[in-house]
């Protein structure tokens, strides 16, 4: 079966501006995660949707938001982007409740110029 | 809060050699789930092994295998007849039995030399 897309593979923006990424989670899985991965921080939890709620937040200012829709893909909005944003973005897909194992896709390069 | 700590940046061995990868964590729950992830240039981040903290014996995938010391709340990854592919950074993480969210360590990059 297919994994987990995440669209674009790469972004360029400026600051200020606004983006957004797309999450398509393996098919039947209804719980996405996203993760920031960068250098000098490494992975940090942004949220998590379950069944188009947010199950869970991570300490990120309020300029990150993110939702889920009834097909259980999910997008996750920046605005106002910051140098600072620059990272890889990562999406993981579980299939739900009590489930372990998470599938990453291959990320988000968001670079902010 | 739980923290996940790897002590070793960077490492390199020759192939076909054994290497082993540290992991400390630390945490006040007493169930919970450990992971070694392995994420190669390609970005995408890659399930290794897991290790259910309930089960006293050491989890094994092939060539992968996990020294679990829960009191010492240690979890090593060693890998054996080390290859090219195995080139990569490899990630411990921790979650709570609730599955709300991964916390990763910052990583160790592996370098597999011919």
């Amino acid at each position: 079966k297919a994994g987990v897309t995440q669209t674009p593979r790469y972004l360029i923006k400026t600051r200020g501006q606004q983006v957004t990424l797309s999450c398509s989670p393996i098919s039947g899985h209804r719980s996405v995660s996203w993760y920031q991965q960068t250098p000098g921080q490494g992975l940090q939890f942004l949220f998590e949707y379950f069944s188009e709620t947010q199950r869970n937040k991570g300490n990120f200012p309020g300029r990150f938001s993110g939702r889920q829709f009834s097909n259980s893909r999910s997008e996750m909005n920046v605005s106002t982007l910051e140098l600072g944003d620059s990272a890889l973005y990562l999406c993981a897909s579980r299939s739900g409740t009590g489930n372990t194992e998470a599938f990453f896709g291959q990320g988000t390069r968001l670079t902010v110029v | 809060a739980q923290t996940v700590t790897q002590s070793q940046p960077e490492m390199s061995v020759q192939e076909a050699e054994t290497v082993t990868l540290s992991c400390t964590y630390d945490t006040s729950e007493n169930n919970y789930y450990l992971f070694w992830y392995k994420q190669p240039p390609s970005r995408q981040m890659i399930l290794v092994i897991r290790q259910e903290a309930y089960k006293q014996q050491n989890a094994t995938e092939n060539r992968f295998s996990v020294n679990f010391q829960k009191a010492a709340k240690s979890f090593s990854l060693k890998i054996s007849d080390s290859q090219l592919g195995d080139t990569a950074m490899y990630f411990c993480a921790f979650m709570k039995l609730s599955g709300d969210k991964i916390i990763f360590g910052k990583g160790t990059r592996l370098h597999i030399l011919p």
